[in-house]
């Protein structure tokens, strides 16, 4: 069974579209993260949801919206995709919030987004 | 956020140990060290991380110089699956939600 899970690998969408990524970790972990990596391979944290609720909101266009529906799930809903959005997603969780752990972020395989 | 260098790129021989640096010359006294690895096509991974001691583990050992001002990722024995990129990164104890900031890392070719 895949710790953390990402649906889906690769996804190819025209600009303006309106499109989600979904995560979902298996390990009962309470924190859960979204990342991007971009062509430059610079990975970058977006946001932070603690048992549901969000901890962390990096500058981040309105248009990306992260909902955790439990605490298992964390899924990212981009609105209107402009070309600048194509990137690799990362989720990742963690045990608890990185202060009261071991820092060890779990991370999944990562969803290819490409914006035409 | 404490920032770390290293060198871009690394090459190793298989079955040779590597010894990947990182500089962290503004660190804090409540600053961890931490490193993580990315495999190609694959999400980052946790190596090690420590604070004051140098640390051991399955994957690799973690030699943090006496001052901290820079650590060391050792890899005894490089193997084929080792090529990727190491990303050595500092993360505070202070209380409050905290976040990983990754930067450029260090890509490591292993060769046969």
């Amino acid at each position: 069974d895949t710790a953390v899970s990402q649906t889906p690998k690769y996804l190819v969408t025209q600009m303006g579209n309106d499109k989600s990524i979904k995560c979902e970790q298996n390990l009962g972990h309470d924190t859960m993260y979204w990342y991007k990596q971009d062509s430059k391979k610079f990975l970058k944290i977006m946001f932070s949801y603690n048992n549901k609720e969000l901890i962390i909101n990096e500058t981040v266009p309105n248009r990306f919206s992260p909902k955790s529906p439990d605490k298992a799930h964390l899924n990212l809903h981009i609105n209107s995709l402009e070309l600048g959005d194509s990137a690799v997603y990362f989720c990742a969780s963690s045990p608890t919030p990185l202060a009261s752990n071991t820092g060890e972020l779990f991370f999944g395989e990562g969803s290819r987004l490409t914006v035409l | 956020d404490a920032k770390t260098t290293q060198p871009n790129s690394m090459e190793s021989n298989e079955e040779e140990p590597v010894h990947l640096p990182c500089n962290h010359s503004t660190i804090s006294g409540t600053d961890y060290i931490h490193w993580y690895r990315q495999l190609p096509s694959q999400g980052p991974e946790y190596v090690i991380h420590g604070l004051t001691s140098n640390v051991n583990n399955r994957m690799a050992s973690l030699a943090i110089a006496e001052d901290r001002k820079s650590s060391t990722l050792i890899l005894h024995r490089a193997t084929l699956r080792d090529a990727a990129v190491y990303y050595c990164i500092l993360r505070s104890m202070n209380t409050g939600f905290q976040k990983l900031v990754f930067g450029t890392g260090t890509r490591l070719l292993v060769s046969p």
